[in-house]
C-alpha cells in the first residue's frame, strides 16, 4: 500500500527566508506527486503535482519541488517566504494506473514571521 | 467561475441528531468524493460517486451516507453523530475516476455538541 511521510509537522521561518518541507513516500508501483495548501478553514488548493518527465516542478506562488526516485521523496521548496504562505501544506500520490485515490501525508503547518 | 461549493461553512448539531451536508459543483465532472479531516491530520477518503455509482471506503462508518440526486449535487448524511465525528468534511470533484487532478470545496466545520 502507498504511504506518505511529512516528518516536521511545524516549520517556522522567517519572511524572505528559504524553506523546505520534507515529504517521503513508499509504494510498490509508480506514483504521481502533489502538494496541497490549506488556509485557515478553506479547502485544499493544488500548489503543483509530478506526473512524469522532468524531476523539478514548478508550481504556483513562486513554490517547486523535486522528484527524487532514488530517495523516494518529493520535498517543497521557496527561496524567499511572505507571510501569506503561512498555511498548512499537504504532501499527497495517487497509482499512476487506474482509480486516482488520492493519499495524504499528515501535512506541514509553516509559520511565517515577520 | 466554475467551482465546488460547500453549504454550509459552519455546522452545529447535537449528539446523535441527524445531519446533512451539501456539496454542489459548476464543473460538471463526473465524480465527486467526500473527504473527512480531523483536526491537525490528513484528509481522509470516506467516499466517491462515479456518476451514479456507489464506492464506499473499506473503513467508512456505517453512520456515513451518501447521495447524489444528479451531476451537480452530492449529500453527505450522518446519522448519528458522535462527538468523534466532529471535523472539517470536504468535497472534491474529479473529470474521471483516472483524471490525477481534484477540485476541492472550501470544507463544512461540523460541531458536535
Amino acid at each position: 500500500a502507498q504511504s506518505v511521510t511529512q516528518l516536521d509537522s511545524q516549520v517556522p521561518v522567517f519572511e524572505e527566508a528559504p524553506v523546505e518541507l520534507r515529504c517521503n513516500y513508499s509504494s510498490s508501483v509508480s506514483v504521481y506527486l502533489f502538494w496541497y495548501v490549506q488556509y485557515p478553514n478553506q479547502g485544499l488548493q493544488l500548489l503543483l503535482k509530478y506526473l512524469s518527465g522532468s524531476t523539478l516542478v514548478k508550481g504556483i506562488n513562486g513554490f517547486e519541488a523535486e522528484f527524487n526516485k532514488s530517495q523516494t521523496s518529493f520535498h517543497l521548496r521557496k527561496p524567499s517566504v511572505h507571510i501569506s504562505d503561512t498555511a498548512e501544506y499537504f504532501c499527497a500520490v495517487s497509482w499512476v494506473m487506474g482509480f486516482q485515490k488520492l493519499v495524504f501525508g499528515t501535512g506541514t503547518r509553516l509559520l511565517v514571521s515577520p | 467561475d466554475a467551482m465546488v461549493i460547500q453549504n454550509p461553512r459552519y455546522q452545529v448539531t447535537q449528539f446523535g441528531k441527524p445531519v446533512t451536508l451539501s456539496c454542489s459543483q459548476t464543473l460538471n465532472h463526473n465524480v465527486m468524493y467526500w473527504y473527512q479531516q480531523k483536526s491537525s491530520q490528513a484528509p481522509k477518503l470516506l467516499f466517491h460517486y462515479y456518476d451514479k455509482d456507489f464506492n464506499n471506503e473499506a473503513d467508512t462508518p456505517d453512520n456515513f451516507q451518501s447521495r447524489r440526486p444528479n451531476t451537480s449535487f452530492c449529500f453527505l448524511d450522518i446519522r448519528s453523530p458522535g462527538l468523534g465525528d466532529a471535523a472539517m468534511y470536504l468535497c472534491a470533484t474529479s473529470r474521471e475516476r483516472t483524471s490525477y487532478e481534484q477540485y476541492f470545496g472550501p470544507g463544512t466545520r461540523l460541531t458536535v455538541t
